[in-house]
């Protein structure tokens, strides 16, 4: 059974400061990793799509990577606008072609 | 450039009546999935419909819950006699289905069952 951990649960950062939220993941054969960004009330919105280990993807202040075992959401001087859950989901090989969704990184940018 | 529309956005009901939701993908996106979210927990995966067809359905409940996509209208996910434990947002999103592209969702609909 696929299985994804995210990493903290909240995080609470100040204006500027820079820091990562973590995905680690157990699939049998990895068709894609995704990240979504979700706010209050909204639907997921769609950020990054990776695919294999040592791939990167870069969106504004935003950039992911992806190992084997985990993938990294990176974020860079931060703005009160990147406040949001962040999620993390993984497709896999196994036929399967619904996502699996960790439970999300909290994530609070204080001015 | 129309995204992912469900409708209600809210729906109350009693225990024991039926909720459907609607769900029109976006342009040009022939595969449909739904989702459902619970409190304190993340989105679990329930059913995947391409047009006129139920592709994967292990995520849904074997009693009481339906999904379609039919040739023409919106896909519509039906729960009979409704639980107070089906409280949920039920969230739809839609691809183009082509191998890796990215599932892109609605905003959801979230269910209250008094």
């Amino acid at each position: 059974e696929d299985q994804v951990t995210q990493s903290p649960e909240a995080l609470r950062l100040q204006e500027g400061e820079s820091s990562s939220l973590n995905c680690s993941y157990t699939v049998s054969g990895l068709r894609g990793l995704f990240w979504y960004r979700q706010d209050p009330g909204k639907g997921p919105e769609f950020l990054f799509t990776l695919y294999s280990a040592g791939e990167e993807k870069e969106k504004e202040r935003l950039k992911a990577t992806l190992t084997k075992k985990e993938s990294f959401l990176h974020i860079t001087a931060p703005k009160p606008e990147d406040s949001a859950t962040y999620l993390c989901a993984v497709q896999s090989g196994g036929g399967a072609d619904g996502l699996t969704f960790g439970k999300g990184t909290h994530l609070i940018i204080q001015p | 450039n129309a995204g992912v529309m469900q409708n209600p956005r809210h729906l109350v009901r009693r225990r024991g009546q039926e909720a459907r939701l609607r769900c029109s993908p976006m342009k040009g996106h022939s595969h449909v999935y739904w989702y459902r979210q619970l409190p304190e927990e993340g989105l679990k995966f329930m059913v995947y419909l391409q047009k006129e067809n139920i592709i994967d359905e292990s995520g849904m409940p074997k009693e009481r819950f339906s999904a379609e996509f039919p040739k023409e209208g919106p896909s519509i996910l039906r729960i009979q006699q409704v639980v107070r434990g089906d409280s949920a947002a039920y969230f739809c999103a839609s691809s183009q289905g082509d191998v890796n592209q990215p599932q892109h969702f609605g905003d959801g609909t979230r269910l209250s069952i008094l």
